[in-house]
């Protein structure tokens, strides 16, 4: 089945380390995205990328970084200096057909401080 | 930079007609989406307008009007199942930007 996939559903995160989330991509998307959304808010762009090897910041990309090394790939790594991480991250890619755009969400991960 | 305006929540009964607004500011406006979001649940993609005018797919509908920067999402024949977060998301902006508004929660109710 053509999908995103996130990995893991629920992360912990100790003080000062450093934690990955994996997404993952078999639509054959060229654009990627990150977003964080915290209870009750919408969602907040955190990275994207629209061709491997090139992403952008968002709106919120302090103590996150990201790679694109591979067109199905899109980790994300959130930095000890990214003081508040605890929220749902969601990655998502998008395609444009007959002009209408369209983006696809993995089921997202739960990422929470120890 | 991009910022979108919508109710945070909205209540009606089964059957009735709702009407979910979003107002936008953004440079360089390429077009404004709807997406649906269960509690806990990803979110999914609903309607996409680039153009003025309605866009009708089943029982939901979206507008827009890009003179006003302004859209809104119709649902009929409200449902049970139809309780749920909508969130509209414009595109544009300096880096063309997918920026999501913060999110309608709409209760329906017996």
């Amino acid at each position: 089945d053509g999908g995103i996939t996130q990995s893991p559903k629920y992360l912990f995160r100790k003080e000062g380390q450093n934690v990955t989330l994996s997404c993952e991509q078999n639509l054959n998307h060229d654009a990627m995205y990150w977003y964080r959304q915290d209870p009750g808010q919408g969602l907040r762009l955190i990275y994207y990328s629209q061709i491997v090897n090139d992403f952008q910041k968002g709106d919120i990309a302090e103590g996150y970084s990201v790679s694109r090394e591979k067109k199905e790939s899109f980790p994300l790594t959130v930095t000890s200096a990214q003081k508040n991480p605890t929220a749902f991250y969601l990655c998502a890619s998008s395609m444009t057909s007959a002009g209408i755009e369209k983006l696809f969400f993995g089921s997202g991960t739960q990422l929470s401080v120890l | 930079g991009q910022s979108l305006e919508q109710p945070s929540e909205v209540t009606a009964v089964e059957g009735a007609i709702v009407q979910i607004n979003c107002t936008y500011q953004t440079s360089g406006f390429y077009g404004l989406s709807w997406y649906q979001q269960h509690d806990g649940g990803a979110p999914t993609f609903l309607s996409y307008n680039a153009l003025d005018g309605l866009e009708e797919t089943g029982r939901f509908s979206s507008f827009l009007s890009r003179s006003d920067s302004y859209g809104y999402l119709l649902l009929q024949e409200l449902q049970m199942k139809d309780s749920a977060s909508y969130f509209c998301a414009v595109r544009g902006g300096g880096g063309n930007k997918l920026t999501f508004g913060t999110g309608t929660q709409l209760k329906v109710e017996l």
